[in-house]
């Protein structure tokens, strides 16, 4: 099947740990995305990249860290420095240009610090 | 920056027609977009504008006035199932990434009641 895998769902987090989410995509598509939800709030950018071995902090970049080496996968490090880490964390890609404008999401994964 | 707007709770009947309306400020628009959320789960891409005018797509229709900053999301024939988020989201071509850049409004929760 092609899409967007994140995993884990669930995560746990001891406090002054650092934890990295996965996302892959079979999908082909050249810009891949991580936002952030905090219950009853929208969707902020954490860091998006458009191309393999190029990544652009978004609105919230402090406390995490991203890596593209490869086209599939755009993996996120919660570092010790993200204060408050606990939120839904979403990995999203987009097609080249030409091909559609839609970024479709992976169904995401949950982050707690205990 | 971006800012937008939509409603933060709506209530409707089943059967009945609803309109989710969306304003936004930005300084260079390309492309309006609209996904609905579950509790729980990853939004899911209901429609896209980047014209002014109607599209249509079954029970869901999205309304674009570029001039005035406005969208709406228009469901039709409600269904209990339709109870869920609407996030609005625009791009904008003037932020640093070429566009690729999506920001998000907080989402208007919709109740489908009997």
């Amino acid at each position: 099947d092609g899409g967007i895998t994140q995993s884990p769902k669930y995560l746990f987090r001891k406090e002054g740990q650092n934890v990295t989410l996965s996302c892959e995509q079979n999908l082909n598509h050249d810009a891949m995305y991580w936002y952030r939800q905090d219950p009853g709030q929208g969707l902020r950018l954490i860091y998006y990249s458009q191309i393999v071995n190029d990544f652009q902090k978004g609105d919230i970049a402090e406390g995490y860290s991203v890596s593209r080496e490869k086209k599939e996968s755009f993996p996120l490090t919660v570092t010790s420095a993200q204060k408050n880490p606990t939120a839904f964390y979403l990995c999203a890609t987009r097609g080249v240009w030409g091909s559609g404008n839609t970024i479709y999401f992976g169904e995401g994964s949950w982050l707690t610090v205990v | 920056g971006q800012n937008i707007d939509q409603p933060t709770e709506m209530t409707a009947t089943e059967g009945a027609i609803v309109q989710i309306n969306c304003t936004y400020q930005t300084s260079g628009f390309n492309g309006l977009f609209w996904y609905q959320q579950h509790a729980g789960e990853a939004p899911t891409f209901l429609s896209y504008n980047v014209l002014d005018g109607l599209e249509e797509k079954g029970r869901f229709s999205s309304f674009l006035s570029r001039s005035k900053g406005y969208s709406y999301l228009l469901l039709k024939e409600l269904q209990m199932k339709d109870s869920a988020s609407y996030l609005c989201a625009v791009r904008d071509q003037s932020l640093t990434g070429g566009g690729n850049k999506l920001t998000f409004g907080t989402g208007t929760q919709l109740k489908v009641e009997l």
